[in-house]
């Protein structure tokens, strides 16, 4: 299983662009970048997923260089509900467990 | 998108009691399913994998005969706590893995996790 790397908190205002970087040198080839929120006292949810170069939806948008040992996720005017803690993860299958690592706390403020 | 719900949500319980929480995938089978706990502050921990029909899969550290699995259908995964202490206080997380909503691959769906307080 590929481990990530990503910062430990962020802080940011309301209204701001946030950028979440994740690095995960020993992707495999078959392997698919997904991020996952997660509330206080909540299960996390998927939020975004993708293999290569851009993926967006409603929520976020997902940059994945060429080299896919990255992945950067892009929440663009952040509210004050968009604290929680974001996690990046990779794997190739969903049936595949996961193993989460740390996660990104993000706060937001007034 | 996929539902997975859990009960309850909340329980507290005595020391040396045992305590059951279900997880059950409301809207699609799931042959597989995964438990996870979570202490204040922490990133969730991968405790076992729930296959239907057949034994879990503990990671390695957690005891098998004190956090029992069972999958007994394709919707329900239970885990009992058998006798609970204080330091087994925690949020207990189940997922699912499901048809992708806004993926190509196959997506956890997590449960809203059940608080255990063990006094």
């Amino acid at each position: 299983l590929a481990k990530t790397t990503q910062p430990i908190s962020m802080d940011s205002y309301e209204g701001q662009e946030v950028n979440i970087t994740c690095s995960h040198n020993n992707i495999a080839t078959n392997d698919y970048i997904t991020w996952y929120q997660q509330f206080p006292s909540q299960g996390p949810r998927f939020i975004i997923q993708g293999y290569k170069t851009k993926v967006t939806n409603e929520v976020a948008s997902l940059f994945i260089p060429a080299d896919r040992k990255s992945s950067t996720l892009s929440l663009p005017r952040v509210s004050l509900s968009d604290t929680a803690v974001y996690y990046c993860h990779v794997s190739s299958g969903g049936y595949n467990k996961l193993i989460f690592g740390a996660g990104t706390r993000l706060a937001v403020h007034p | 998108g996929a539902v997975v719900s859990q009960h309850p949500s909340r329980v507290i319980c005595k020391s040396g009691t045992s305590v059951k929480i279900e997880c059950r995938s409301l809207d699609f089978q799931a042959t597989t399913m995964f438990w996870y706990r979570q202490f204040p502050k922490q990133s969730l921990m991968l405790m076992a994998t729930s296959n239907e029909g057949s034994k879990a899969t503990y990671e390695q550290g957690v005891e098998k005969d004190k956090f029992l699995i069972n999958h007994a259908s394709l919707t329900l995964s239970t885990l009992t706590v058998t006798s609970a202490h204080p330091e087994d206080s925690s949020f207990y997380i189940c997922s699912a893995p499901g048809a992708p909503s806004g993926g190509a691959d196959y997506e956890q769906y997590f449960g809203p996790g059940t608080r255990l307080t063990v006094t």
